[in-house]
């Protein structure tokens, strides 16, 4: 089936450090890839989003691209911040029964120091 | 912010209870869904729903199950709870056509 693969953390850096995630994936067909972010004691937010082979996501300062021929969809942000901090998924989509459902991948925290 | 509400949003009970969380969202979205999130294991899909009466499994659906009669409100119930479903618990929508699910703010359940 359908799996998202993404680097263990957690990552710990300073502020104004360069970020980025890993994040491969395993699909049969051409998924939309997705980067979720949850705060502390929140729910998941859509960060960013790409829906085909070379498209990138944006938002808030981070980007990821859609990458067919490595299958990755790596989160980077040139200098974050503390209020950064937070737990970063990364996600597929897959179509079973007429529905789309979300893969999710175990998830990257990651901690920015003043 | 998408209009989704869970309730309760926290709860403590005991081995063998029942136990129903809800879902209530002002959307008028076709899809919901319920996960549960578990520290080395992300996000994983208990069940879904894609209409009124119309709900599937999904990845861990073991040990619980969901009811929709009306649009706006998706139950997830625990008909006899263990330690193991000891989780935070969230549900998602989604508008027919979208791909982009919206969470709640989610149900920390803890099973003594």
């Amino acid at each position: 089936g359908n799996s998202v693969t993404q680097m263990e953390g957690p990552v710990t850096l300073s502020e104004e450090a360069f970020l980025t995630i890993n994040c491969t994936y395993t699909a049969t067909g051409y998924p939309s890839l997705f980067w979720y972010v949850q705060y502390p004691g929140e729910g998941l937010q859509l960060l960013l989003k790409a829906t085909k082979a070379d498209d990138k996501g944006s938002n808030k300062g981070f980007e990821a691209t859609y990458r067919k021929e490595t299958t990755s969809f790596h989160l980077e942000k040139g200098s974050v911040q503390v209020s950064d901090s937070a737990v970063y998924f990364c996600a597929l989509s897959e179509s079973q029964g007429g529905s789309e459902k979300l893969v999710f991948g175990k998830g990257t925290k990651l901690t920015v120091n003043p | 912010d998408a209009g989704i509400t869970q309730s309760p949003r926290h709860k403590v009970t005991e081995t063998g209870t029942p136990v129903t969380l809800r879902c209530h969202q002002t959307e008028n979205h076709r899809y919901m869904y319920w996960y549960r999130q578990d520290p080395g294991h992300g996000l994983r899909l208990i069940h879904y729903s894609y209409g009124v009466k119309d709900t599937d499994k999904g990845e861990v659906s073991d040990g619980y199950s969901v009811s929709r009669s009306k649009t706006e409100d998706f139950l997830l119930t625990l008909e006899s709870a263990t330690s193991s479903q000891t989780s935070v618990y969230f549900c998602a929508i989604r508008s027919a056509g979208g791909e982009t699910q919206y969470f709640g703010p989610g149900t920390r359940l803890l099973v003594l």
